[in-house]
């Protein structure tokens, strides 16, 4: 296991369609969380889960937005009906709780283009 | 979260020691300092963190004054390789779920 592994690396839709990617952690790694990033900004925290608890979603996670963590290891984030500002880099990354950030880890993320 | 100011860009050469500082003066007692790299097309990758004075790895070294309101990680004669965005975050290092608040961070140029 060598690191976050995100699949697809780049998405192009048409609007209106729904997408889904998949992030799987590292193995151990018992916190997962989701980040989106655009152009010249940094990440931005969208949600995260403890095993297959989602704990936090962030305002930015829109109700077309759904994101799933079963049996606590791969994760899913899907978005529906996407729009054109939904175009961004979405960062999947996995932590083990008490290790800090020593032990966060991102993948290197999935590039949507909302044509 | 405390929040972070730092340059928008820096150009530096390559041998060259380059200093990137980070203003964060509400930094709270429990806040760490950590710095991220992230290079095009990747997710950013941790670098550095301490709590107070000098920390240092095989990659950079972290300074923080005793006041804590700011700090400067220095990276000791870059290569071309180092040309990325750097981050500077201040947070809890436990508790909120570890989530990390990144702001606009410093797009490091290094030129032959």
């Amino acid at each position: 296991d060598t690191g976050v592994s995100q699949d697809p690396r780049h998405k192009i839709t048409k609007r209106g369609q729904n997408v889904t990617f998949r992030c799987d952690p590292i193995s151990e790694h018992n916190r997962l969380y989701w980040y989106r990033q655009t152009l010249g900004q940094g990440p931005e925290f969208l949600t995260y889960f403890q095993n297959e608890a989602q704990l936090e979603k962030s305002r930015l996670l829109s109700d077309r937005f759904s994101a799933e963590r079963p049996k606590g290891s791969f994760s899913t984030l899907e978005i529906q009906r996407t729009e054109q500002g939904d175009s961004a880099m979405y960062l999947c990354a996995s932590s083990l709780l008490l290790q800090g950030d020593y032990g966060y880890t991102f993948g290197s993320g999935t590039r949507l283009t909302v044509v | 979260l405390a929040k972070t100011t730092q340059p928008i860009s820096m150009d530096s050469y390559e041998g060259q020691e380059v200093n990137i500082t980070c203003s964060h003066n509400n930094i709270a007692t429990n806040d760490y300092i950590t710095w991220y790299q992230q290079f095009p097309s990747q997710g950013p990758r941790f670098i550095i963190q301490g709590y107070k004075t000098k920390v240092t790895n095989e990659v950079a070294s972290l300074f923080i004054p005793a006041d804590r309101k700011s700090s400067t990680l220095s990276l000791p004669r870059v290569s071309l390789s180092d040309t990325a965005v750097y981050y500077c975050l201040v947070g809890p290092l436990w508790g909120g779920g570890n989530k990390l608040t990144f702001g606009t961070g410093t797009q490091l140029k290094v030129e032959l």
